[in-house]
C-alpha cells in the first residue's frame, strides 16, 4: 500500500550548519509533496510543497529536492538555528487528493 | 485573523463516555480534515470532508464519527467504541478538495481513563 517514511528518526546538527531531512515514498503516481514542521504540542506548519515536474525549489532558507526515479525527496535547511528544533513531516498526495504522511524526523539544534 | 480553532487544548474523559471535538475555520475553504496523532507517530486520517453535508472515511474510522452541517464546522465525536482513544487529534484545511496544501489547527490533546 501508500506509504512514506523518513531515513532517520533524529537529526542532530549544530547551529549555523545545513540540515538534511529525507524522505522516501512508495507511490510513483504522487503528484505533488509537502513538508510541513510541529512543534511541540502545536499543529503542523507548512514549510514548502513541490510538484512532480519540478526537481528543486528554493524558500526562504529551505530548499526542497525531487528525484522521481528513486522515488525520494529532501528538504534543505541552511544556517540551522535553535528555532528550527521541531519535528519535520513529508507527506505525499495520493488518490483522491488526501496527503499520506511520514513518521516525521525529530531535528535537534545544538548551541 | 483567519485560521483554523480548535477547542478545547486539552479534554480529559472517562472510559465509555463519548466525547466531540470542535474544529472550527473561517478561511472560507472547502476541504476539511481529521487527523490523530500518537507519539512519536505521523498523521493518519480518521474522516475528511469535500463539501458541506458530505464526509468520507479515511484510514481509521472506526469509533469515530464526524458532521458538516456548515461550511466552517467540522466536529469530531470519539464513541466509546473507539478502544484507544488517548491521542492528539488535528483538524485541517484545504482551499478546495484538489488543493493539496493543508492547514492545521492547534491540535486538541485528549486523554481517555
Amino acid at each position: 500500500g501508500e506509504s512514506v517514511g523518513l531515513h532517520l528518526p533524529t537529526l542532530s546538527v549544530q547551529e549555523g550548519d545545513n540540515s538534511i531531512i529525507n524522505c522516501a515514498y512508495s507511490n510513483s503516481a504522487s503528484d505533488y509533496f509537502i513538508w510541513y514542521k510541529q512543534e511541540s504540542g502545536k499543529g503542523p506548519q507548512f514549510i514548502i510543497d513541490i510538484r512532480s515536474n519540478m526537481d528543486k525549489r528554493q524558500g526562504q532558507r529551505v530548499t526542497v529536492l525531487l528525484n522521481k526515479t528513486v522515488k525520494h525527496l529532501s528538504l534543505q535547511i541552511a544556517a540551522t538555528q535553535p528555532g528550527d528544533s521541531a519535528v519535520y513531516f513529508c507527506a505525499s498526495e495520493t488518490s483522491g487528493s488526501r496527503l499520506t504522511f511520514g513518521e516525521g524526523t525529530q531535528l535537534t539544534v545544538n548551541p | 485573523d483567519g485560521g483554523i480553532t480548535q477547542s478545547p487544548k486539552y479534554l480529559f474523559r472517562k472510559e465509555g463516555q463519548n466525547v466531540t471535538l470542535s474544529c472550527e475555520q473561517n478561511l472560507n475553504h472547502d476541504a476539511m480534515y481529521w487527523y490523530r496523532q500518537d507519539p512519536g507517530q505521523g498523521l493518519r486520517l480518521i474522516y475528511y470532508s469535500q463539501i458541506v453535508n458530505d464526509f468520507q472515511k479515511g484510514d481509521i474510522a472506526e469509533g469515530y464519527s464526524v458532521s458538516r452541517e456548515k461550511k466552517e464546522s467540522f466536529p469530531l465525536t470519539v464513541t466509546s467504541a473507539q478502544k484507544n482513544p488517548t491521542a492528539f487529534y488535528l483538524c485541517a484545511s484545504s482551499a478546495r478538495y484538489t488543493s493539496y496544501e493543508q492547514y492545521f489547527g492547534p491540535g486538541t490533546r485528549l486523554t481517555v481513563t
